[in-house]
């Protein structure tokens, strides 16, 4: 298995830009979970999907954020317009129940915005 | 929200050493969980904890979850300079219903291993 792949692994862009965030979980996962790690808040859950549906998006800060998943193998974290304080890595992680929180984790895409 | 503070922030030891860190909350959690990261990856679980008291090994780590329920520690023994990382604790408050995924993780505590 390939694990959780992420892309792109690096994004530099201007403030204002769209950015698009890609994540293919792992196959037969139904939990997808989008992180953003920072040295000032650490780990924070955005948002997480259940069987391709958002079930909690608490974590997202605020309406330039938006996340999909319109298949089981595919989700997408967008951020328009993009800020410098969004500059972080983003994770994405998936799971199945039947693991018991056993959280795959993807290698991240460290976002900055200039 | 709910926090877990752990520590210490960072430790750095000699190669051979034992390693103990652990895990605080005001709150009551159902699953701990310990994870490593490495530099420019993400968060690999090492050992989860599903009820009040219960100890696991995984080689040379042990993890403990805290009979009240709001603690966990993690030890390390005979350290090697591939167990540099930083360590995260999580918790999990309840087991089901719409809270399933939403972990909480502690700051890290960073770890360096002379050799």
């Amino acid at each position: 298995d390939a694990g959780v792949i992420q892309s792109p692994r690096h994004e530099v862009t201007e403030m204002g830009q769209e950015v698009t965030l890609r994540c293919k979980p792992i196959s037969g996962h139904d939990y997808l979970f989008w992180y953003r790690q920072t040295m000032m808040r650490g780990l924070e859950l955005l948002i997480y999907f259940n069987n391709n549906v958002p079930i909690d998006d608490s974590g997202m800060p605020e309406d330039r954020f938006s996340a999909k998943m319109p298949n089981a193998s595919f989700s997408t974290l967008k951020i328009q317009p993009s800020e410098p304080r969004d500059s972080a890595v983003y994770f994405c992680a998936s799971s199945s129940r039947r693991s018991l929180y056993g959280y795959t984790f993807g290698s991240g895409t460290r976002l900055t915005v200039v | 929200g709910q926090q877990l503070n752990q520590s210490p922030q960072s430790m750095f030891i000699q190669e051979g050493e034992d390693v103990s860190m652990n895990c605080t909350s005001s709150s009551i959690f159902n699953t701990w969980l310990w994870y490593k990261q490495e530099p420019g990856e993400g968060p690999v679980l090492l050992i989860a904890l599903y009820k009040a008291g219960e100890l696991t090994s995984n080689g040379r780590l042990t993890a403990q979850f805290g009979i009240t329920r709001k603690d966990s520690f993690l030890n390390i023994s005979a350290s090697i300079p591939s167990d540099v990382g930083i360590y995260f604790c999580a918790g999990l408050p309840n087991a089901g219903g719409t809270s399933y995924g939403k972990l909480t993780f502690g700051q890290g505590t960073i770890l360096t291993v002379h050799p």
